[in-house]
């Protein structure tokens, strides 16, 4: 069964960067796109960008351009978002999600990334 | 694309019919607009995708309408299962927006 598993909760310092890990299975990871989203809590989606794995192309939200590296490893089927110049505003939920032109049919579980001093 | 969601609230008892609107600020290029539920403490799981197709595994309650810059979701009976956050998404120009949410409570 298709599955997409991320890492734990983080905390970390204003300024500080965050990595997330995303391990896909149960599919061929190089066929899909995987999508970063975020929700900040008690508030709606905001869509990050995504990555491909098997070009290793990527587009980011222009919010986000020059913060954040979208990368992924087809050795072991796993993606990674890194946040750097992390503020307070950047506390929330992220999710690694799949897709190919039809919706983001499979999400990862959410890794919360609070960012406190 | 900016997407606008209405209503923001909506109460309804189960086995009402419930009808939730997305609208674009211009066009949904070919009509690549997606609905999620999200239930509390849980990722959105996909509800419709190309505005009108379900998707794996989805009840036949669900149906998504439209094209060009008004879209719908439509929930024929509502189960208790369906009180949650809906929210669309346009996936047919970046950045890939999505709305700022429809909760449908009891």
């Amino acid at each position: 069964q298709v599955q997409l598993v991320q890492s734990g909760a983080e905390v970390k310092r204003p300024g500080a960067s965050v990595k997330v890990t995303c391990k896909s299975s149960g599919y061929i990871f190089t066929d899909y796109y995987i999508h970063w989203v975020r929700q900040a809590p008690g508030q709606g989606l905001e869509w990050m960008g995504w990555s491909h794995p098997d070009s290793g192309r990527t587009k980011y939200a222009q919010k986000f351009q020059g913060r954040v590296t979208m990368t992924t490893d087809t050795s072991i089927s796993t993606s990674y978002m890194e946040l750097s110049s992390l503020r307070f505003d950047d506390t929330a939920i992220y999710y690694c999600a799949r897709e190919l032109v039809a919706g983001l049919d499979y999400w990862g579980q959410g890794t919360l990334v609070t960012v406190s001093s | 694309v900016v997407l606008t969601q209405s209503p923001g609230t909506l109460s309804l008892s189960p086995g009402e019919r419930a009808t939730l609107s997305c609208r674009a600020s211009q066009n949904v290029n070919s009509n690549y607009l997606a609905w999620y539920r999200q239930k509390p403490g849980q990722p959105p799981s996909l509800l419709i995708y190309g505005a009108s197709s379900r998707a794996t595994g989805i009840p036949d309650r669900f149906s998504g309408s439209g094209s060009g810059t008004n879209f719908t979701l439509t929930i024929s009976r509502l189960e208790p299962e369906d009180f949650a956050v809906y929210s669309c998404q346009q996936y047919g120009s970046l950045p890939y927006t999505f709305g700022q949410g429809t909760k449908l409570e009891i």
